[in-house]
């Protein structure tokens, strides 16, 4: 089973739609991270967690909320989806204390119309 | 923050020939840099990583250099392959006292022309 799972893997909502994308992790990691991925443009932070009450926010947190309800899950929410919000969003997991390899999961591909 | 550039952004090369993606970074605390490779469909992963102490890394067929001084490290793949194809993200970190956060370029989209 893969150690990083997210849910749902491909999502079409419509604008002003709350949705919801999820991340469960297996390798008892503390930290936890959302990207996003648009085309040319990289991977760029949402959202970053160091354990289940440390929560902070990344490059482009506009739009966006985070919960981690424990220390194997960590949800995020976009409370009023609009079509920019268009594009591959994904969960990292980290150990340690310092800069260590993150482990993506498989994506969620999520279309806003 | 960081701000990290790559080049270049697509790549194509023949079968067995090398290839060379560089890249630079702004803030000079940053002392981790990895290099992630993703293939289509898939979440990015780890091929190679250096820190800060450390010029050159190698790992079979996969190097990477990091010039601390000029701010920029690049990946070398020899002896290329068809599934080497994908595209590589450069990243940097560590600017701050224990953090993680990870920086990214935005991605070198290698063909290997078998």
């Amino acid at each position: 089973d893969a150690d990083v799972t997210q849910t749902p893997r491909n999502r079409i909502t419509k604008t002003g739609k709350r949705i919801m994308l999820e991340c469960s992790q297996t390798k008892g990691h503390d930290r936890m991270y959302w990207y996003r991925q648009d085309p040319g443009l990289g991977l760029r932070l949402i959202y970053y967690s160091f354990d289940v009450k440390d929560i902070n926010k990344g490059e482009i947190s506009d739009g966006y909320s985070v919960s981690r309800q424990a220390q194997a899950k960590f949800s995020l929410s976009l409370e009023s989806a609009i079509p920019n919000q268009t594009a591959l969003y994904f969960c990292a997991t980290s150990a340690g204390t310092g800069p260590y390899e993150q482990y993506f999961g498989p994506g969620t591909r999520l279309t806003v119309t | 923050g960081e701000n990290v550039e790559q080049h270049p952004s697509t790549l194509s090369v023949q079968e067995g020939d090398s290839a060379v993606i560089k890249c630079t970074y702004s803030d000079s605390a940053s002392n981790y840099f990895p290099w992630y490779k993703q293939e289509l469909g898939k979440g990015p992963q780890l091929i190679i990583d250096i820190r800060s102490n450390v010029g050159e890394k190698k790992d079979q067929r996969i190097a990477v250099t990091l010039n601390k001084t000029a701010k920029h490290f690049s990946l070398h793949i020899t002896e290329t392959q068809p599934e080497d194809s994908a595209v590589y993200f450069c990243a940097a970190s560590g600017g701050k006292p224990g953090a993680n956060n990870l920086f990214f370029g935005t991605g070198t989209r290698l063909t290997v022309i078998p």
